[in-house]
């Protein structure tokens, strides 16, 4: 079975940053791109970027440009996501999502930005 | 930055037909774009039900197609059912970057 497993919530003071992981299983990670989407409470998807996850070219979008870093550990089929300067805006459920045309999502990471 | 932009909510009766839509600020929509189409129930991933434009994965239910329609993409749902009520959710690519629309909530009722 094909999996994208996530890591917990987790709650952060306004600015720092966080780091979540995306592990993969079931396909071969370096396959294929991984996206990251947020969705803050409420709201829209909202795209990150992308993570060539075979030779890890990335683009990001221009909302997070400067301030999100995708990297990835291909012997643990992992990919994380990292994001600095917290505010409270960025309070939401943060996907990864891979495989071939987007088919596996992971079940989503909440982090909180608060004081 | 593009905009990209879907009706915020339609209904449609069980049995019925409904389109929704995904228009983008640049212009036409066109293959270029690869549009998805992803849907999403409260306290869940989204799911990928349509990809570059027209195309299904094997879970994404017949009663779903693709289109470019109008200048826009579209994603038409013949014979509703109540299962298929939550929020619908298209992506464009725009040279590698990609933006999603503001989301469809569709009501079966």
């Amino acid at each position: 079975q094909v999996h994208l497993v996530q890591s917990g919530a987790e709650v952060k003071q306004p600015g720092a940053s966080v780091k979540v992981s995306c592990k993969a299983s079931g396909y071969s990670f370096t396959s294929y791109s991984l996206h990251w989407v947020r969705q803050a409470p409420g709201q829209r998807l909202e795209w990150m970027g992308w993570l060539d996850a075979g030779n890890s070219n990335t683009k990001y979008s221009q909302n997070f440009q400067g301030r999100v870093t995708f990297t990835r550990d291909t012997s643990a089929s992992t990919a994380y996501m990292e994001l600095g300067s917290l505010k409270s805006e960025d309070t939401a459920v943060y996907y990864c999502a891979s495989g071939g045309q987007l088919s596996i999502w992971g079940q989503g990471t909440l982090i909180i930005v608060s004081s | 930055q593009a905009v990209v932009t879907q009706e915020p909510s339609l209904t449609v009766s069980p049995g019925g037909t409904v389109t929704l839509t995904c228009d983008s600020s640049t212009g036409a929509v066109t293959s270029g774009h690869f549009p998805y189409w992803f849907q999403q129930k409260p306290g869940h991933a989204p799911r990928t039900l349509i990809y570059d434009t027209n195309n299904k994965h094997s879970w994404t239910p017949a009663r779903f197609s693709g289109s470019l329609l109008g200048g826009k993409a579209a994603l038409t749902l013949s014979g509703a059912q109540p299962e298929d009520e939550a929020e619908y959710y298209c992506l464009l690519a725009y040279s590698g970057a990609r933006i999603f629309g503001g989301g469809t909530k569709l009501t079966v009722l």
